[in-house]
Parts: structure tokens; sequence; C-alpha cells
């Protein structure tokens, strides 16, 4: 069966200090990846999402990257954290199929971000 | 408009009721539509996909109206481990978010003693 990792579980880090998430992914290959963030009282917002080593889409500029160095590895980073940063940051996989009717995603434990 | 619309609650239910959630969606070209359950502090867990021709999975019916792009969740004989945030999410579509799910900001539900 397939399991995502996040980690670490909770960070919490200084303004203008460097961040970096990591997910991996095991019991699957070639998955879509996805990070996400979801902030206090809102709904989850795309970040990133990866369908491929080292190929990477983002969806919101930001001051914010993420990088995908193997194949169930995908990595979000920061060099700078802003206090806007602070948030829940779910990473997701999806099977990849050669038809999009059907894309579940299944996503990680989180790792919960407070910059102060 | 909103791309996934949802009631917030809170819904406050006693233990039994059958309680429903309704969901709109604004892109037409949307493909697939799902629900996920979130609680408190954890990460958003598939609960069911929503087919056309509507669908069950024990307690929980999943219903959707593409003509008024509409989606609903049907809760009976509610738990009190049911209590948490409904998300509804949606899948596709056209333009730049074809392949991306879309989530609705959720629907709180609190199953009372």
């Amino acid at each position: 069966s397939q399991t995502i990792h996040q980690w670490p579980a909770t960070l919490v880090q200084p303004v203008g200090s460097p961040l970096s998430l990591e997910c991996t992914v095991e019991g699957t290959s070639n998955p879509n990846l996805y990070w996400y963030r979801q902030a206090a009282g809102r709904g989850l917002q795309l970040l990133f999402y990866s369908v491929g080593i080292g190929q990477i889409s983002s969806e919101v500029p930001q001051n914010l990257s993420a990088s995908r160095p193997q194949d169930r590895q995908f990595i979000l980073s920061s060099k700078k954290l802003l206090l806007s940063d602070s948030g829940f940051y779910l990473c997701a996989w999806s099977p990849t199929t050669g038809l999009h009717s059907y894309n579940e995603q299944f996503f990680g434990p989180g790792t919960r971000l407070t910059v102060l | 408009r909103k791309e996934v619309e949802q009631d917030p609650g809170p819904f406050n239910v006693p233990e039994g009721a059958t309680v429903a959630f309704n969901c709109t969606y604004s892109n037409s070209a949307s493909q697939s539509f799902f629900w996920y359950r979130q609680d408190c502090r954890k990460e958003p867990k598939l609960l069911m996909s929503v087919y056309s021709s509507g669908n069950e999975d024990g307690r929980f019916t999943a219903q959707l109206n593409r003509a008024s792009q509409y989606i609903s969740l049907l809760i009976r004989d509610s738990k009190l481990s049911d209590s948490a945030t409904y998300l509804c999410v949606v899948y596709g579509g056209s333009g730049a978010g074809s392949y991306q799910l879309t989530f609705g900001k959720g629907t709180k539900l609190s199953v009372i003693p």
C-alpha cells in the first residue's frame, strides 16, 4: 500500500530564516506530487505541483520554491520566511493515469509552521 | 463567484440525526467530484468520490447534478465520530486549472450526544 510522509510535524521559525519541508511517498512510482497551504480559517491553496523529476509548476507567486530531486521526494523551500508564510503545509500525491476522469489526491500528515 | 462554495456551518446535530451538506461549483467543465473529511488539525482524507448516478457508502450518500452544478452529501444516523469538517472538492475544468483539485472551504459538523 502507498504511504506518504512529511516532516517535521511542527516548526517554529523566525521571520527571515530559511525553510525546508520534505515529503516522500512510498509504494508507488511516478506519482503526481503537490504542495498545499491551509491558513487558519481558510481553504486549501495549491502552491506547487510536479508531474515528474525536476518538473515543477507554480500556482501562486510567492517567496516559496519547490524541488523534486527524486521520483518520490518533494521539497518545499524558502530563503527568507515572512509572517504570512505561517500555516498548515500539506503534501499530497495522486496516481498518474492516461485519463483525468478520476484523480483523487492523498495527503500527508502535514507540517504546522509558525513564523514569529 | 467562488469556484467551489459551501455553507461553512457549523451544523450541530444530535446523534442519530440525518444531515445534508450542499456544494456548488462554478466551472461547468469540471470532470470529477469528491468529498473529503478533515478532522481538527489533521490532513484531509478522501471520504468518497461522487459519480453522476449518485453513490452510497454505508451511511453516506453522495449526489451530483451537473446541470445545476451542485453536489450533495447525506449522512444518515450520525455518530459522534462523524464530527469533522467536510470539504467539497472538484477536479478539472477548462483553462489553467484543468488538472487540479479545487477545494471548498468546508462545512463543519458537530454531532452532539
